[in-house]
């Protein structure tokens, strides 16, 4: 089946601190999204990328959407501590395009 | 700002009972979803549904599992005889077309004794 490969699994980082995650896969996907899960809540979508080579960004966060359509990256600037949290990478294709595949997350966390 | 919302939050049941989780989709959206998390793990696909019928479903999503849109705002999810290893949270997510980015609400937390 189709499979999203997302790193890091987690990241420990100072505040101020950028933040770089990513996501491949050996399908092409049609869309990106990116969600933030906190513990015990639904994902809050982040950014939605529709177009190969597209970049978007949404206040601190920028997200690019992979020339090859097989991959993605976030990008957190200058974090702080309300960005902690699980951050999951999700793709749609045309042809499954009823189901979003999955990411594993990555956790990120703000040292003190 | 338009949000999908889901009830209960929290819903404990025993094993073998039915339980029916409930959404509100996004007014105008016309695709709906269900996705299920097992704790620490990550989110799965179980069934779409446009145009009051199944679009797409999952190996997960067997007999026990059945959807229905009863009304114009209402999007349920019935598990018909529950086992312990449908713990999980439990999402709705709904779309205004396919292909468009999903919004999901705030989950239900099915634990199954």
């Amino acid at each position: 089946g189709q499979q999203l490969n997302q790193s890091p699994q987690s990241m420990f980082i100072q505040e101020g601190e950028d933040v770089s995650m990513n996501c491949t896969s050996s399908s092409i996907f049609n869309t990106w999204l990116w969600y933030k899960q906190d513990p015990g809540e639904g994902p809050v979508l982040l950014i939605a990328l529709y177009k190969a080579g597209e970049l978007t960004s949404n206040g601190r966060l920028t997200a690019q959407f992979g020339i090859t359509r097989k991959d993605s990256f976030l990008n957190i600037s200058a974090s702080i501590p309300s960005d902690v949290g699980i951050y999951f990478c999700a793709g749609l294709r045309w042809d499954s395009n009823y189901q979003l595949i999955w990411g594993a997350g990555t956790k990120l966390i703000i040292k003190p | 700002e338009p949000e999908v919302t889901q009830t209960p939050s929290h819903q404990v049941t025993q094993m073998g009972q039915e339980v029916i989780l409930r959404c509100v989709p996004i007014s105008n959206h016309l695709y709906f979803y269900w996705y299920r998390q097992i704790l620490g793990q990550k989110v799965e696909f179980l069934v779409s549904f446009y145009n009051n019928e199944i679009s797409e479903k999952s190996e997960i999503f067997d007999d026990q599992f059945s959807v229905e849109r009863p009304d114009g705002s209402n999007f349920t999810l019935k598990i018909r005889s529950t086992k312990l290893e449908d713990s999980a949270m439990y999402f709705c997510a709904s779309t205004v077309r396919t292909g468009s980015e999903q919004f999901f609400g705030p989950g239900t937390r099915l634990t199954v004794l």
